[in-house]
């Protein structure tokens, strides 16, 4: 069965801290996607990349980096963690070439910054 | 300019009736995606169904289908005989051609609350 699997479910930081957000896939899929979902606002794109090491900007990169060191695992990395970026993350993969270009998705991690 | 947008925040609808739940959508690419994603309250996102710009027949998946409205940009989803497990967040979403990576643009989404 396919899997989009994030590290945590449910995380609680303070400002200030480091936040380090994994996501892997055992799918093969070039791509892969960091979101973020806000009640009202949907889902809008952070950063996304389409190969390993290779990383795009989405609608709202501010205040968050991304690494992709291997081919399965896409890492979101807010560096000084503000009130602001509480949210719903939801990662996402698929493949380079398809017919639908369909998104896969994780569970989500629902972040909390006090 | 918002490219997906849902009107509809939220919706009642009562259990085995239909429901249509309204997206309409900009772009000036001729070759688009359009997606429709369910989340139940457990977070996850399902894919429902999909409709190619080209596509002649509006897409249908079992209890799904997608009244797609080119010249309208509109691409409304159906649920027929609606059951109490359809409560959910419903997402649309298109993939334009010149979209880098395959990514996904999402409109607010709709709540839709089926009444037993």
């Amino acid at each position: 069965d396919v899997k989009v699997t994030q590290s945590s479910r449910y995380l609680v930081k303070r400002t200030g801290e480091k936040v380090f957000l994994e996501c892997v896939q055992d799918m093969d899929h070039e791509n892969m996607f960091w979101y973020r979902q806000d009640p009202g606002l949907g889902l809008r794109l952070i950063y996304f990349s389409y190969d390993v090491k290779m990383k795009e900007k989405g609608d709202i990169p501010e205040g968050y980096s991304v690494s992709r060191e291997k081919k399965e695992r896409f890492s979101l990395i807010l560096e000084s963690a503000s009130t602001n970026q509480t949210s719903m993350y939801l990662c996402a993969s698929s493949l380079a070439s398809t017919g639908t270009g369909e998104l896969f998705f994780g569970e989500g991690s629902r972040l909390t910054v006090l | 300019a918002q490219k997906i947008t849902q009107t509809q925040p939220g919706m009642f609808v009562q259990e085995k009736e239909a429901v249509t739940l309204d997206c309409t959508y900009d772009t000036s690419d001729p070759s688009y995606g359009l997606f429709w994603y369910k989340q139940p309250s457990s977070g996850e996102m399902i894919f429902l169904i999909y409709q190619g710009s080209y596509d002649q027949q509006n897409a249908t998946e079992g209890r799904y289908s997608l009244n797609f409205q080119k010249a309208r940009k509109s691409a409304n989803l159906v649920i027929s005989a609606s059951q109490l497990g359809d409560s959910a967040m419903y997402f649309c979403a298109m993939r334009e051609s010149n979209n880098a990576g395959n990514m996904l643009t999402f409109g607010g989404g709709t709540r839709l609350m089926v009444k037993p």
